[in-house]
């Protein structure tokens, strides 16, 4: 089945700063990349979704890179704000079928 | 807005005892899915289904089952609890062909003694 790593496991950044999260999927028929933000105490989100016949898409401070040659795709989060503090999943999945996620990344914006 | 809710937010259940979870969801998606969530391990899917009665195996089903007999409601049953079972549990529901995006319930955090 599909394979998907996360790193780092742990990202503490400047507010202001980037933040860049980074994973890689095992199964090169996977075409849906999503990527989900949990804040503490709060259910995981959508936040934004890559499929595999784009390379980048942005929305606002946010955007997914995508190297289908490489199975790696990217989380750039841009000008961190306190409110980007919580944990970031990648995942993966073909066809429509079932979600694999990363194991999570938490983010910790520094005032 | 799609709404996602779960039987209980905490639980705490006996060693052996059988535990029922459940799951409703009102946006009429033929999806849902189970998924525990344990620190360091990510969100690991334990049941799907695709339609009423349907259901397939997740990456960890083992000790677990799972029922849909209406469309909103999926339930996740665990017939003899165990101590490494103690963990925090997910719900989500997702429309035909956007598996991609899934929406949560609040979470059932379970401990087992």
């Amino acid at each position: 089945g599909e394979n998907v790593e996360q790193h780092p496991s742990t990202l503490s950044v400047q507010e202001g700063d980037s933040a860049v999260i980074k994973c890689t999927y095992s199964d090169s028929a996977s075409n849906y990349f999503p990527w989900y933000k949990q804040e503490l105490g709060k259910r995981p989100q959508l936040i934004i979704d890559i499929r595999s016949n784009v390379g980048e898409k942005k929305d606002q401070r946010i955007a997914v890179t995508l190297n289908k040659t490489a199975k790696h795709f990217s989380l750039h989060i841009t000008e961190t704000q306190p409110e980007d503090s919580a944990v970031y999943f990648c995942a993966a999945s073909k066809y429509d079928y079932k979600l694999s996620f990363g194991a999570g990344t938490t983010v910790t914006v520094r005032a | 807005d799609v709404k996602v809710t779960q039987s209980s937010r905490y639980l705490v259940k006996r060693t052996g005892e059988k535990v029922f979870l459940e799951c409703v969801q009102d946006m009429d998606h033929e999806n849902m899915f189970w998924y525990r969530q344990d620190p360091g391990l990510g969100l690991r899917l334990i049941y799907f289904s695709y339609d009423v009665k349907m259901k397939e195996k997740g990456d960890i089903p083992e000790g677990y089952s799972v029922s849909r007999e209406k469309k909103e409601r999926f339930s996740l049953i665990l017939e003899s609890a165990s101590t490494n079972q103690t963990s925090m549990y997910l719900c989500a529901s997702s429309a035909p062909g956007r598996s991609y995006e899934q929406y949560f319930g609040p979470g059932t955090r379970l401990t087992v003694t």
